[in-house]
C-alpha cells in the first residue's frame, strides 16, 4: 500500500504569509494527487487536482506542484478565511486505493 | 445542481452491522465512481472504498474484509454497510462523487485522473452498547 506523508501537522502564520504545505508518498504516483479544504464541521471541499490543476471557483492564491513522490501545496497570502484542515489523497492505479495524508491544520497567528 | 445527503442509524451496538445511504439528487449516478469516507472525532479522513455506478467496487484493505458498498441506480442511491462494529468504527461518514477525466500529454501519454468533487454534508455514528 502506498503510504503519504504530510507536513507540518500544523502551523501558525500571518495573514499575508506564504504557506507551504508538502506530501511525500512512499512510491511514485506519477501526478495522482489532490488537496482537499476542511472548515471544522464541514465536509472537505476540493482545490487542487492532478496535483496541479486549480479546480472551478477556487482563488487563484491556492496552488499545487510536484509529482512522483514529493508534492508541495501552496497559499500564496494566507487570508482569515484560509484557517482550515488541509489534506493530501493519492490514488493508485490498478486497482485504483485512495490514501489521504495526515492533514495541515492552519492557524493564524 | 448535484447534492449528496447521508442517511442512516446514528447509534449502532457494538458487534453490529453500521449501515448507511446516500441519496444523489440534482444528477444522475450514472457515470460516476462513489466513494464513502470516515472521519474518526479529532482524526483525519480514511477512504474506505468505492463503487462504480455499473457496480464495481474498490475497498480499503484495511476495512475489506468488513465492508459491503452497493449502488441502487434506479433510486439514485448507493450504500454502505461495515459489519462486526467496534467504537473505533465511531466516525463522521461522507459519501462522496468522484469525477474522472481523462487527458493526454508528451511526458504522461495517455491517463485519467480522478477527484472527489461533490460531497455529503456528513452523518455521525456512534457505535456503543
Amino acid at each position: 500500500d502506498i503510504q503519504m506523508t504530510q507536513s507540518p501537522s500544523s502551523l501558525s502564520a500571518s495573514v499575508g504569509d506564504r504557506v507551504t504545505i508538502t506530501c511525500q508518498a512512499s512510491q511514485d504516483i506519477s501526478n495522482y494527487l489532490n488537496w482537499y479544504q476542511q472548515k471544522p464541521g464541514k465536509a472537505p471541499k476540493l482545490l487542487i487536482y492532478d496535483a496541479s490543476n486549480l479546480e472551478t471557483g477556487v482563488p487563484s492564491r491556492f496552488s499545487g506542484s510536484g509529482s512522483g513522490t514529493d508534492f508541495t501545496f501552496t497559499i500564496s497570502s494566507l487570508q482569515p478565511e484560509d484557517i482550515a484542515t488541509y489534506y493530501c489523497q493519492q490514488y493508485d492505479n490498478l486497482p485504483r486505493l485512495l490514501t489521504f495524508g495526515g492533514g495541515t491544520k492552519v492557524e493564524i497567528k | 445542481q448535484v447534492q449528496l445527503q447521508e442517511s442512516g442509524p446514528g447509534l449502532v451496538k457494538p458487534s453490529e452491522t453500521l449501515s448507511l445511504t446516500c441519496t444523489v439528487s440534482g444528477g444522475s449516478i450514472s457515470s460516476y465512481y462513489w466513494s464513502w469516507i470516515r472521519q474518526p472525532p479529532g482524526k483525519g479522513l480514511e477512504w474506505i472504498g468505492y463503487i462504480y455506478y455499473s457496480g464495481s467496487t474498490n475497498y480499503n484493505p484495511s476495512l475489506k474484509s468488513r465492508v459491503t458498498i452497493s449502488v441502487d441506480t434506479s433510486k439514485n442511491q448507493f450504500s454502505l454497510k461495515l459489519s462486526s462494529v467496534t467504537a473505533a468504527d465511531t466516525a463522521v461518514y461522507y459519501c462522496a462523487r468522484e469525477y474522472s477525466g481523462y487527458d493526454s500529454s508528451a511526458t504522461r501519454g495517455d491517463y485519467y485522473y480522478y477527484y472527489m468533487d461533490v460531497w455529503g454534508k456528513g452523518t455521525t455514528v456512534t457505535v456503543s452498547s
